[in-house]
């Protein structure tokens, strides 16, 4: 089975500064997405950035940046220019690719705190 | 266009009663996903439908159950509530025009607690 492991539960940044959230993940799989959701405090989960496996560049969206290692299976996501509104939950994802699969398997979560 | 809503936002229950909750998806989405959050176990994915068909299913007991409607409405049902179904319960919906992506749309979410 796919598992997903975010080793840091909480994780706190200066406005203005660069961080990066870790997470590695277990498959047999060659085809598969990983993803960053943002979960903020009124907890409507939000899509923050998506990565195709088969892909070798590294997905970009505006601030947030993935440094994706397959073989080392580990999908990170770094948060540049960081802003109070980053503030949340973000969890890691993956997703077996395949048409009528729709199961995401969820890391546990790091919380970040953006301190002013 | 509206987002995914989730109804009721709130509700308590006592154990052994039973639970319906409701979400509607985004207009033209057509599957709808369960997912439970608890802050020990994380997201836990229960089930997927799609054109009122069942498609995928987590690791749930049989207490927990769903359908979808033709509207693409769906519900879940949890029966003989137990204190550790305590959790929030997300809705997400999706296209599932094509080939599947990924992106899931989520709703805030329905807070069950049991006493």
């Amino acid at each position: 089975a796919q598992t997903v492991t975010q080793s840091q539960p909480e994780m706190s940044v200066q406005e203005a500064e660069t961080v990066t959230l870790s997470c590695t993940y277990d498959t047999s799989e060659s085809d598969y997405y990983l993803f960053w959701y943002k979960q903020p405090p009124s907890r409507q989960m939000i899509l923050v950035i998506r990565q195709e496996a088969y892909k070798q560049q590294n997905a970009t969206e505006n601030r947030f940046s993935v440094n994706f290692q397959k073989a080392a299976k580990s999908f990170s996501l770094k948060i540049s220019d960081s802003q109070l509104g980053d503030a949340a939950m973000y969890f890691c994802a993956y997703l077996k690719s395949g048409g009528s699969n729709y199961k995401l398997t969820f890391g546990k979560g790091t919380l970040l705190t953006v301190n002013p | 266009k509206a987002g995914v809503t989730q109804t009721p936002r709130y509700l308590i229950k006592t154990r052994g009663q039973q639970v319906t909750l409701s979400c509607s998806p985004i207009s033209g989405h057509r599957s709808v996903s369960w997912y439970q959050q608890t802050p020990g176990q994380g997201l836990q994915f229960l089930f997927e439908y799609f054109s009122e068909t069942q498609r995928n299913k987590g690791n749930f007991p049989g207490r927990f159950s769903g359908r979808q409607f033709s509207n693409s409405r769906s519900e879940m049902n949890v029966s003989t509530l137990e204190l550790g179904d305590s959790a929030l319960y997300l809705c997400a919906s999706s296209y599932s025009g094509g080939l599947n992506t990924g992106e899931l749309f989520f709703g805030e979410g329905s807070r069950l607690t049991v006493l």
